[in-house]
């Protein structure tokens, strides 16, 4: 149940702060994917890497910026911590072959707070 | 863009019953459409998904209906039991976009024992 994985758990941080959460996925996925979810549970696409290129890059402060050392890794750097930075953070990933390639598998997710 | 609206936003049901959440897209090139299920402080996981060529799919308990030309889809949940307590969500997809989900609002699903 470790496919998706992400670092930290937990976050608590002052505003004002620089932080990283990192993901890793060992699925052999091409694609990887960074959501928000917000206090009222909704979920939002922010950014999507394939093979480390850069595909999706939904209205996000430039704040936030995706990295991707390599294809089994996507990393989220928040610059400036704003209160409304505060959510849970997904990462997931889905293949680039085969039949499911539109299926993503989410990670645990981040517990961002920003005081 | 792609829109989703999902309802209700709560659902209460008594053990045994049948639950059943709606969902509608707005654009008509969306052609995945994947239900997820999120239990309190864990992870979304994919319950049941389909796709735009089929109307119709079933897994056990659970089944989830597609209408092209009304442009929205449906999870039926059977035979409910506690353990199905939760939040879900739908989502679209338009698969030459970048693989892109846009998610519906969620739906918190009580089932009383």
């Amino acid at each position: 149940d470790t496919a998706v994985s992400q670092t930290p758990k937990y976050l608590v941080t002052q505003m004002g702060n620089d932080k990283s959460i990192k993901c890793e996925q060992n699925l052999g996925h091409d694609t990887m994917y960074w959501y928000k979810q917000d206090s009222k549970k909704f979920l939002k696409i922010m950014f999507s890497y394939n093979n480390k290129e850069l595909i999706i890059n939904e209205t996000v402060p430039n704040r936030f910026s995706p990295k991707s050392p390599d294809k089994a890794h996507l990393n989220l750097h928040i610059n400036s911590l704003e209160l409304g930075d505060s959510a849970v953070y997904f990462c997931a990933s889905s293949p680039l072959a085969g039949e499911r390639t539109d299926t993503q598998y989410f990670g645990p997710g981040t517990r961002l707070t920003v005081l | 863009g792609e829109n989703v609206e999902q309802h209700p936003s709560t659902l209460s049901v008594q053990e045994g019953d049948s639950a059943v959440i709606k969902c509608t897209y707005s654009d008509s090139a969306s052609n995945y459409f994947p239900w997820y299920k999120q239990e309190l402080g864990k992870r979304p996981q994919l319950i049941i998904d389909i796709r735009s060529n089929v109307g119709e799919k079933k897994d056990q308990r659970i089944a989830v209906t597609l209408n092209k030309t009304a442009k929205h889809f449906s999870l039926h949940i059977t035979e409910t039991q506690p353990e199905d307590s939760a939040v879900y969500f739908c989502a679209a997809m338009i698969k030459a976009a970048g693989n892109k989900l846009t998610f519906g609002g969620g739906t918190r699903v009580l089932v009383k024992p």
